[in-house]
């Protein structure tokens, strides 16, 4: 019973296309995230919800667009792919405040060819 | 601007030796810290914690040290196991507002047995 889980595990799309991340947690978390680990292995945070409400909104390109329906789905729409959007994608979830940090998904690895 | 760092990408150690891994950071206002095991293939999972008022913290073999004036954190693995292999990250965070998570870009380390 996965408590936070993503798909497609493995995304390969062309330039140009649209694509969408599915996450969805069962923990009864409040709060839902977003990161990218990029091919420098750095672990980015994009975006983060709590409640359904914006939290926090790093500097991504309007490409990007969350969407949370519910406070237990957070998904995440890519518009015109890049090469650049290459990366794996995590999504998170934690309580308010998180000081035991965050769950993570396993990632979804986007290759854009 | 690379608030937290973990200056060393890869470390081996023998099996039952101890295995340190080091993260700095340059944020004087981050007062949370934690350490993240990731495994290939699965999202970091949470290891230990440590808030800014303390210099240590235990949890079995794991154990955090934090030198705050250094701005220097370590992890000790003490006795270091081959499961232990895996992926070390180090995060960071302000304990107000968003509790945006600041990751380094991990330690690869490698139990011989």
């Amino acid at each position: 019973d996965t408590a936070v889980s993503q798909t497609p595990k493995y995304l390969v799309t062309q330039m140009g296309n649209d694509k969408s991340i599915k996450c969805e947690q069962n923990l009864g978390h409040d709060t839902m995230y977003w990161y990218k680990q990029d091919s420098k292995k750095f672990l980015k945070i994009m975006f983060s919800y709590n409640n359904k409400e914006l939290i926090i909104n790093e500097t991504v390109p309007n490409r990007f667009s969350p969407k949370s329906p519910d406070k237990a789905h957070l998904n995440l729409h890519i518009n015109s792919l890049e090469l650049g959007d290459s990366a794996v994608y995590f999504c998170a979830s934690s309580p308010l405040p998180p000081i035991y940090g965050y769950t993570f998904g396993s990632g979804t690895r986007l290759t854009v060819v | 601007d690379q608030q937290v760092k973990q200056n060393s990408p890869s470390l081996s150690v023998q099996e039952g030796r101890i295995s340190i891994l080091n993260c700095d950071y340059t944020n004087s206002m981050f007062d949370y810290f934690l350490w993240y095991k990731k495994y290939p293939a699965e999202g970091p999972t949470f290891l230990i914690s440590i808030s800014s008022i303390k210099d240590k913290n235990e949890d079995g073999r794991f154990t955090v040290f934090l030198n705050k004036s250094a701005k220097h954190l370590s992890l000790h693995i003490v006795p270091s196991q081959p499961g232990d292999s895996a992926v070390y990250f180090c995060a960071a965070s302000v304990t107000s507002g968003t509790y945006k998570y600041i990751f380094g870009t991990g330690t690869r380390l490698k139990v011989l047995a």
